[in-house]
């Protein structure tokens, strides 16, 4: 199974730049890297997908080395509104089933 | 809103009792995934659809919890003589088949069982 590691919480303060850290240690060749957000009583939310380098949108960008080993969310300039549950779920091939861990909980403090 | 959308949004039951759940997934979208979420927890996968077809079934699903999507459209997860450890939150998604890790979540169904 594709399980990912990351840690359960991070603080920060408004108009900070917030990078989360994913371990993606069994991925698959082709498997995709995804984070998706939550807001209490809410379904996820697709942020953004890549598969290496740099993705960037609207939202977030996303960096992935190389060997794929892992990936960094980054979200520019937080503000109150970001405080929410971040997801990095593996993923299980051609099903498209995401499996997902605990995710990071980001307090965006004033 | 031309979203996922899932109804009821919130249902309280008792124990022994059946519910059904519905989701309306974006209409373009050929597959479609329900999942369970518990207090603190990451969503857990239950069952995935592709059109009209069920291609996957969680091995955690027991044989109390069955799923539709008659002729590809929306679909309906049943839950048979609830058991207050069903208490969760129903989630389904939609994506469509190239961009499978992509998906769309519904605000969901919150069960209760008392």
């Amino acid at each position: 199974l594709a399980k990912t590691t990351q840690p359960i919480s991070m603080d920060s303060y408004e108009g900070q730049e917030v990078n989360i850290t994913c371990s993606h240690n069994n991925i698959a060749t082709n498997d995709y890297i995804t984070w998706y957000q939550q807001f209490p009583s809410q379904g996820p939310r697709f942020i953004i997908q890549g598969y290496k380098t740099k993705v960037t949108n609207e939202v977030a960008s996303l960096f992935i080395p190389a060997d794929r080993k892992s990936s960094t969310l980054s979200l520019p300039r937080v503000s109150l509104s970001d405080t929410a549950v971040y997801y990095c779920p593996g993923g299980s091939g051609n099903t498209g089933k995401l499996i997902f861990g605990q995710g990071t909980t980001l307090q965006v403090k004033p | 809103d031309t979203g996922v959308s899932q109804d009821p949004r919130h249902k309280i039951t008792k124990r022994g009792q059946n519910v059904t759940f519905r989701c309306d997934p974006i209409s373009e979208h050929n597959r479609l995934y329900w999942y369970r979420q518990t207090l603190g927890q990451g969503p857990e996968f239950l069952t995935y659809f592709q059109n009209e077809a069920q291609l996957e079934k969680s091995r955690l699903l027991s044989d109390r919890f069955s799923a539709e999507r008659p002729k590809g459209s929306f679909s309906t997860l049943e839950i048979q003589r609830t058991e207050q450890g069903d208490s969760a939150m129903y989630l389904c998604a939609s994506s469509l088949r190239g961009s499978s890790y992509e998906q769309y979540f519904g605000p969901g169904t919150r069960l209760t069982v008392t």
